[in-house]
């Protein structure tokens, strides 16, 4: 069975603050791919970035960062110098290979709110 | 380039009655997958479709159906409708040659049962 658990409900920030939001996940599998979306009022999911088992590098885009680290079972994300426009809900989600038919499973979300 | 689009954006039912919802997947997508997002939850996998048939389908029962059309759009009916089955109804397509799990999600349809 797999499982992610993103454990702050709700976080709330001032324009400028770095915050970070957790992702926790549960999986047998070897190989399996983590994902992150971003969920404005608007209601469609937006796609952030996609990373498989392998690799471990942590990323870095613009003023978004991911730190995977499989020894811990975390796949967080990082926003730095936030913004009122990164005010979201935040989807952590996990797919695994032919077993799981690489369908997500996603966490119940973070609600980032973003004050001026 | 035309995203993936759903309509209606809005639904009102009453318990039993039974609802469609429509989606066209992203020019160029072949595979349709739809999930359900109750409020304050992350979406849930309904099923997906690929050459007009489902190819899987998550824990949802008999009531949830769907068809996918030569075009490769697709709808989504549920049967009998029960207060729970309010939700975003959010469809998302790929592509063959992608990893499957790279989807383009629309706006959804928020469906709401009285």
């Amino acid at each position: 069975a797999q499982k992610v658990t993103q454990a702050q409900t709700e976080i709330s920030v001032v324009e400028k603050e770095d915050v970070t939001l957790d992702c926790v996940y549960e999986t047998r599998d070897t190989t399996y791919y983590l994902f992150w979306y971003k969920q404005p009022p608007s209601g469609e999911l937006v796609f952030l970035i996609r990373r498989n088992s392998f690799d471990e590098q942590n990323e870095i885009s613009g003023r978004y960062s991911w730190n995977f680290q499989k020894s811990t079972s975390s796949f967080n994300f990082t926003i730095t110098a936030s913004q009122v426009v990164d005010s979201a809900v935040y989807f952590c989600a996990l797919s695994e290979g032919p077993g799981g038919s690489y369908i997500p499973t996603f966490g119940r979300g973070t609600s980032l709110i973003v004050h001026p | 380039d035309a995203g993936v689009t759903q309509s209606p954006t809005h639904l009102i039912k009453t318990r039993g009655q039974q609802v469609t919802l429509r989606c066209s997947p992203k020019s160029g997508h072949d595979t349709v997958s739809w999930y359900q997002q109750a409020l304050g939850q992350g979406p849930q996998f309904i099923f997906q479709y690929y050459e007009e048939e489902e190819r899987q389908r998550g824990n949802f029962p008999d009531r949830f159906s769907g068809h996918q059309f030569p075009n490769y759009s697709s709808e989504l009916n549920v049967n009998a409708l029960l207060l729970g089955d309010s939700a975003l109804y959010l469809c998302a397509s790929t592509w063959t040659e992608a990893p499957r799990d790279t989807q383009y999600f629309g706006p959804g349809t928020r469906l709401t049962v009285l």
